[in-house]
């Protein structure tokens, strides 16, 4: 079974500051890693698939980078709203199935 | 266009008896995927399909589980002889390409089991 870590396990902001988090996973063996954002009562939602090293992908005010040789990828909010609240997960792909971390839950304070 | 169609939303069952959960993949969509996610715990692998081949079943956690896909479309997931460890949300993911990991995986809502 690999290891895939997320910290931190829970996170709570004010409406306006930026935030990261990340999520390691082995160096070895790497086809993609995956960012996924699973709010309350909903289905998980892909965000960013990110497979090659030094990867940067954004999507309005959220941003992922990617280091594929030391094992982490960051994912970035920048101004939180309370709609960025969720769970976030990443899932790492080593070619025969994804292994996914345990998630980081967002709250973001009005 | 349709997502990931799960069923049930909600199954309460009692310890020993038989369950089956349905999902319904993006038409088009030849992988599919079922996890769970316990209490407190990340989502937990369970078992993949992938178009015609045999289905990769590393992640089952007994024997008491199994899993089918009709027609490359429809899948079953039976949990036979319910134990309350067997409580969790039960989620189904297919995507578009087998086993390509630039394609990301659409999920279903989700079955939420309870075993009393």
């Amino acid at each position: 079974i690999l290891n895939v870590e997320q910290s931190p396990q829970s996170l709570h902001v004010q409406e306006g500051d930026s935030t990261n988090f990340t999520c390691s996973f082995p160096s070895s063996n790497f086809y993609a890693l995956h960012w996924y954002r699973w709010e309350t009562a909903k289905s998980p939602e892909a965000l960013f698939v990110m497979t090659l090293n030094g990867d940067e992908k954004k999507k309005g005010r959220i941003s992922a980078t990617l280091n594929t040789k030391e094992g982490y990828s960051y994912l970035y909010i920048k101004g939180s709203q309370p709609e960025d609240s969720a769970t976030y997960l990443c899932a790492f792909y080593a070619g025969n199935q994804f292994y996914f971390g345990t998630g980081t839950s967002l709250t973001v304070i009005p | 266009g349709a997502g990931v169609s799960q069923s049930p939303s909600n199954k309460v069952t009692e310890k020993g008896k038989d369950v089956e959960l349905r999902c319904d993949p993006i038409s088009g969509h030849t992988a599919l995927y079922w996890y769970r996610q316990s209490l407190g715990q990340g989502l937990e692998f369970l078992i993949y399909f992938q178009g015609n081949s045999a289905p990769d079943k590393s992640g089952l956690p007994s024997d008491r589980f199994s899993a089918e896909r009709t027609g490359g479309s429809v899948s079953t997931l039976t949990i036979q002889r319910t134990q309350q460890e067997d409580s969790a949300v039960y989620l189904c993911a297919s995507s578009l390409a087998p086993g390509l990991s630039s394609y990301e995986q659409y999920f279903g809502p989700g079955t939420r089991l309870t075993v009393t």
